[in-house]
């Protein structure tokens, strides 16, 4: 079975800073990837997702992530963030192939930034 | 677009009852997931509904069950109710792909809370 680890529990940035939250995850087959964001008081959404192809993928709201296959990993980063980013972010993952499956999430990012 | 939708926002049952959750996925979405995110333990995958059937669940008991009516709608059942499924039971929905590259759209989730 996969799993997800995103390494930041807790970020605290302050506003035009730069911003990369890590994701790694653990399977040997073909994976999706997801990064999802939980605004406060929303619901989940999208940001961004990565299939196949470019590994560098962009997003929503200035967000991009990159897949780098042999590390496993597909970071969040964002050049310069605002206050409005406040959110807790997820990454996740699927597996390909044979139908799909449920995505396995990270534990998530608590991500404030101070204005 | 009318989002993924659940109902009830909140309930409070206790020990050894039996719970029904509801869901309504976006229109011309087949694919209905089920996830618990129990505080801890972060997101984790319970059942996958496609077309009326179950395509696969995860690692959790059988008193986790479920199902999918015609209209793509679908119910989550947890039978003999335990302290440790409080938690906030998230449905998402999505159109079917073979290779899991369709991203799941989530809803504002259930707070079952036993007492």
């Amino acid at each position: 079975a996969q799993s997800v680890s995103q390494h930041n529990h807790h970020v605290i940035l302050s506003e035009a800073a730069s911003l990369e939250l890590g994701c790694n995850y653990s399977y040997g087959g073909t994976v999706n990837l997801f990064w999802y964001v939980q605004y406060p008081g929303q619901h989940l959404q999208l940001l961004l997702k990565y299939f196949s192809g470019d590994p560098l993928v962009k997003g929503i709201k200035g967000f991009e992530a990159e897949f780098i296959k042999s590390k496993f990993s597909f970071n969040l980063r964002k050049p310069s963030v605002q206050w409005s980013d406040t959110a807790e972010y997820f990454c996740a993952v699927n597996t390909r192939g044979g139908g799909a499956d449920g995505l396995t999430f990270g534990k998530g990012t608590h991500l404030i930034i101070q204005p | 677009e009318a989002g993924v939708t659940q109902s009830p926002t909140h309930l409070i049952k206790t020990r050894g009852q039996q719970v029904t959750l509801r869901c309504s996925p976006i229109s011309g979405h087949t694919s209905v997931y089920w996830y618990q995110q129990a505080l801890g333990l972060g997101l984790q995958f319970l059942l996958w509904y496609d077309e009326g059937e179950e395509r696969n669940r995860g690692n959790f008991p059988p008193r986790f069950s479920g199902r999918q009516f015609p209209n793509y709608s679908s119910e989550l059942n947890v039978n003999a109710l335990e302290l440790e499924d409080s938690a906030l039971y998230l449905c998402a929905s999505s159109m079917y792909g073979q290779w899991g590259n369709q991203p799941q759209h989530f809803g504002d989730g259930t707070r079952l809370s036993i007492l």
